[in-house]
């Protein structure tokens, strides 16, 4: 399995309830990016933590990192039908000179009226 | 403020012809990314660059694929000869700097080999 990956993979829950994304990585790492895609879209950058921190918000959104668990989670609170797209971690591992970012393959967030 | 610029959006290739993918980082970004994304997939990594200088290519496929990022201009991703797998998406991120700086992400462009 590959560096990034999150879970579930398809979420489907309604208009005002919490959603959360989970993600496991391999490596160690700098940081962690949550991004989120829209259907046919560019990637919008939601939130970056990095390894030194355990926590961190930014309006609706929350992210949690536990490196000894090499894991982070994602929660919208109060979820929008505007929240429907699929969001990816990704990892910054930078081993030297590059800045490559890994990504998991997405959870697909669906939020119903 | 414009954000990352990808063009075209959206660009449609025969089998065997060349593909030419165009990126403005952002202003007074200096570090360019290219990242690919097959159907229903995250993003891979191909190339990371800076000015003139190529840092990192150990995603790119070792044959038919180029990128360059001149002193002046966007930074170009080179695809000759395509193939059918070679439709995916192309994004293209930057950043201020490197480390733990946040990628910039444009908005695509879209190939479809025939």
């Amino acid at each position: 399995s590959q560096q990034g990956e999150e879970d579930p993979q398809a979420l489907s829950i309604q208009e005002g309830e919490n959603a959360t994304m989970n993600c496991s990585y391999k490596t160690s790492i700098n940081n962690l990016q949550w991004y989120r895609q829209n259907s046919g879209r560019g990637l919008v950058h939601l939130i970056l933590i990095r390894s030194n921190e355990r926590e961190k918000h930014s309006g609706r959104l929350r992210v949690t990192l536990d490196t000894s668990k090499k894991s982070s989670s994602l929660l919208i609170t109060a979820s929008r039908a505007a929240d429907t797209a699929s969001y990816f971690c990704a990892t910054d591992a930078n081993h030297g000179t590059a800045s490559k970012l890994t990504f998991g393959t997405g959870t697909r967030l669906q939020v119903t009226l | 403020n414009a954000g990352v610029m990808q063009n075209p959006r959206h660009l449609v290739r025969r089998r065997g012809q060349e593909a030419r993918l165009r990126c403005s980082p952002m202003k007074g970004h200096s570090h360019v990314y290219w990242y690919r994304q097959l159907p229903e997939e995250g993003l891979k990594f191909m190339v990371y660059l800076q000015k003139e200088n190529i840092i990192d290519e150990s995603g790119m496929p070792k044959e038919r694929f180029s990128a360059e990022f001149p002193k002046e201009g966007p930074s170009i991703l080179r695809i000759q000869q395509v193939v059918r797998g070679d439709s995916a998406a192309y994004f293209c991120a930057s950043s201020l700097g490197q480390g733990t700086d946040t990628q910039y992400f444009g908005p695509g462009t879209r190939l479809t080999v025939l």
